[in-house]
């Protein structure tokens, strides 16, 4: 079974841009969540997606969005980009959340450079 | 979403058993105890899951006490690449717990 896919791996960005990052999630699971990590802060939660529906968020401005298709492949979008935003996003895909379980598979992350 | 109480970093050396304790004080009844590895610049990887008494694995060993309170992941004659950040886990006792990261254990192997 394929793992979670991400794309791009890499991207550099100028401040003010805006930046749209996509997950694959493995197949039959439902659920996407997404992170961003930095050197200072850590593994920070952004949101979560169920069956095309946010779940949960996590405590990131607006500018920061995302959506789950129908096919559970989800994108997240960050608008008018600032230099702080520069981190690796990680997505990760779990079957069925509720079930006591923490367990979730990463993709690769996608590496982003806001310059 | 129990919290979690883990080592900062921990160091030791190459072929030595090493165990990393955590502490959750309010795991809920129906929560799961998950570890999960990460190496620099990439995803978190589970390693392994447990609910009571020890799971075993080709990667590691979990302990879980009766009163669940704690956990030790056990890793078995570490190398210099298991040198990585250790997560503990807790949850999720339902659908509308976030799966958070605390700041995990930092481990150091050693030659």
């Amino acid at each position: 079974k394929a793992g979670v896919t991400q794309t791009p791996r890499y991207l550099i960005k100028t401040r003010g841009q805006q930046v749209t990052l996509s997950c694959s999630p493995i197949s039959g699971h439902r659920s996407v969540s997404w992170y961003q990590q930095t050197p200072g802060q850590g593994l920070q939660f952004l949101f979560e997606y169920f069956s095309e529906t946010q779940r949960n968020k996590g405590n990131f401005p607006g500018r920061f969005s995302g959506r789950q298709f129908s096919n559970s492949r989800s994108e997240m979008n960050v608008s008018t980009l600032e230099l702080g935003d520069s981190a690796l996003y990680l997505c990760a895909s779990r079957s069925d959340p509720g079930t006591g379980s923490s367990e979730q598979y990463f993709g690769p992350g996608t590496r982003l450079t806001v310059t | 979403l129990a919290k979690t109480t883990q080592p900062i970093s921990m160091d030791s050396y190459e072929g030595q058993e090493v165990n990393i304790t955590c502490s959750h004080n309010n795991i809920a009844t129906n929560d799961y105890i998950t570890w999960y590895q990460q190496f620099p610049s990439q995803g978190p990887r589970f390693i392994i899951q447990g609910y009571k008494t020890k799971v075993t694995n080709e990667v590691a060993s979990l302990f879980i006490p009766a009163d669940r309170k704690s956990s030790t992941l056990s890793l078995p004659r570490v190398s210099l690449s298991d040198t990585a950040v250790y997560y503990c886990l807790v949850g999720v006792g339902n659908r509308d717990d976030k799966i958070i990261f605390g700041k995990g254990t930092r481990l150091h192997i050693l030659p």
